[in-house]
């Protein structure tokens, strides 16, 4: 089956530390890589997005590299502000199968100043 | 217009209550999600409507009845729930695989 693994946290950070949350994927085909990020007491929204092997999803300065050799898909961020404080979801879609998006558990991020 | 609203944004509700949460987006999509979230947890999928007929119901108690009117507007009906059922109700919208727009969400708390 399709799943997604990803670092738990909670990942605590000063303002300008650099940000790597770890995400590892299993999928039955080729599937589309996705980060989303929720703030407090809002909905999800699309990060970033990567939909084939070494495609590089990139916005508001955070980059992912969809890895197909080690399965991964992890998000970076060179210098984080206070306000990238968030719940950040990895996720995945496998085109030609159900239309689920399945999520890791996410991780909370807190930067503080 | 890139939005998903829903209406409303807490919800109170009694165990032996009805109630309907409302979602909207004029952006459109062909498919139309509910989920569930639950705090510290990921979304979970509930329901998927695409070009208005129901495509997945991910087994989910009868007391939660989805209703699609047509393309820009889906509801989630709500009868007898549980204290359990409490939860942020999600709505989104995708034409593109993965590519799912959230709306806000509505609170919900059964007492």
């Amino acid at each position: 089956g399709n799943s997604v693994t990803q670092m738990e946290g909670p990942v605590t950070l000063s303002e300008e530390a650099f940000l790597t949350i770890n995400c590892t994927y299993t999928a039955t085909g080729y599937p589309s890589l996705f980060w989303y990020v929720q703030y407090p007491g809002e909905g999800l929204q699309l990060l970033l997005k990567a939909t084939k092997a070494d495609d590089k999803g990139s916005n508001k300065g955070f980059e992912a590299t969809y890895r197909k050799e080690t399965t991964s898909f992890h998000l970076e961020k060179g210098s984080v502000q206070v306000s990238d404080s968030a719940v950040y979801f990895c996720a995945l879609s496998v085109q030609g199968g159900s239309e689920k998006l399945v999520f890791g558990k996410g991780t909370k991020l807190t930067v503080n100043p | 217009d890139t939005e998903v609203t829903q209406t409303p944004k807490h919800l109170v509700m009694g165990m032996t209550n009805k109630k309907s949460l409302k979602c909207e987006q004029h952006m459109g999509h062909r498919a139309m999600y509910w989920y569930k979230q639950k705090a510290k947890k990921p979304p979970e999928l509930m329901f998927v409507y695409s070009y208005e007929k129901l495509s997945i119901n991910e087994s989910v108690p009868s007391r939660f009845s989805p209703e699609c009117p047509n393309s820009s507007l889906l509801n989630l009906h709500l009868h007898a729930l549980q204290p359990e059922d409490s939860a942020l109700y999600l709505c989104a919208s995708s034409q593109d695989w993965g590519r799912l727009y959230f709306g806000p969400g509505t609170r919900l708390l059964v007492l």
